[in-house]
């Protein structure tokens, strides 16, 4: 496809268990970022991914948060025993890195933790 | 550290006259680029403008505008003849030449009224 697609769109899990969410940056694209983004509030940055660079995992709020780029292309983010504060949505952006023209978006995935 | 802040939580204007939304950023880059994105409820994040920090004239897009002002470190957007499909969420962002964290502020909610 053309865009940054996110899967799935909605998840809906039970506090404690683990959750994988999946990111397919646009191709060519080196930079990937992941940001979450509770109810009526802003992206909170998680973690930004650079060519083959080590990423830069500053955001990521505890070590239940996990993410991985494969071959420089698709990249999950996991979240392990979640918990209820987790429910927001994540957001998945890819930019191309040497052009710094615009980070496109995913639709995003809505995660409710219950 | 690499900061973006929205000061307007919320703001309200009506159909056809112009609002101004504000933002104020802190970095220790001297090269840079500053990026005004749209979130209207459908959740899609959707550039509205771009500016690169080296270049001293204010961006335009259409209707858009910043006034960029380097040394205080604010980029404010300029919405011209508001249309009611302006009304959305606008976040602020920054992010370093040739790649790096890409960081939002908190964002301001923005209301065309007919």
């Amino acid at each position: 496809g053309a865009g940054v697609s996110q899967s799935p769109s909605n998840k809906v899990t039970e506090k404690g268990k683990d959750v994988e969410l999946r990111c397919d940056p646009i191709s060519g694209h080196t930079a990937l970022y992941w940001y979450r983004q509770s109810l009526g509030q802003g992206l909170e940055f998680l973690i930004y991914f650079q060519g083959n660079s080590a990423p830069d995992k500053s955001g990521l709020p505890s070590d239940r948060f996990s993410a991985e780029r494969t071959g420089g292309s698709v990249s999950t983010l996991t979240i392990q025993r979640t918990q209820q504060e987790d429910s927001a949505v994540y957001l998945c952006a890819s930019m191309q890195d040497r052009l710094n023209t615009e980070a496109f978006f995913g639709q995003g995935t809505r995660l409710t933790v219950v | 550290a690499q900061t973006v802040t929205q000061s307007q939580p919320e703001m309200s204007v009506q159909e056809a006259e112009t609002v101004t939304l504000s933002c104020t950023y802190d970095t220790s880059e001297n090269n840079y680029y500053l990026f005004w994105y749209k979130q209207p409820p459908s959740r899609q994040m959707i550039l509205v403008i771009r500016q690169e920090a080296y270049k001293q004239q204010n961006a335009t897009e259409n209707r858009f505008s910043v006034n960029f002002q380097k040394a205080a470190k604010s980029f404010s957007l300029k919405i011209s003849d508001s249309q009611l499909g302006d009304t959305a969420m606008y976040f602020c962002a920054s992010c370093k030449n040739q790649g790096g964290k890409l960081i939002f502020g908190q964002g301001t909610e923005l209301s065309v009224k007919p």
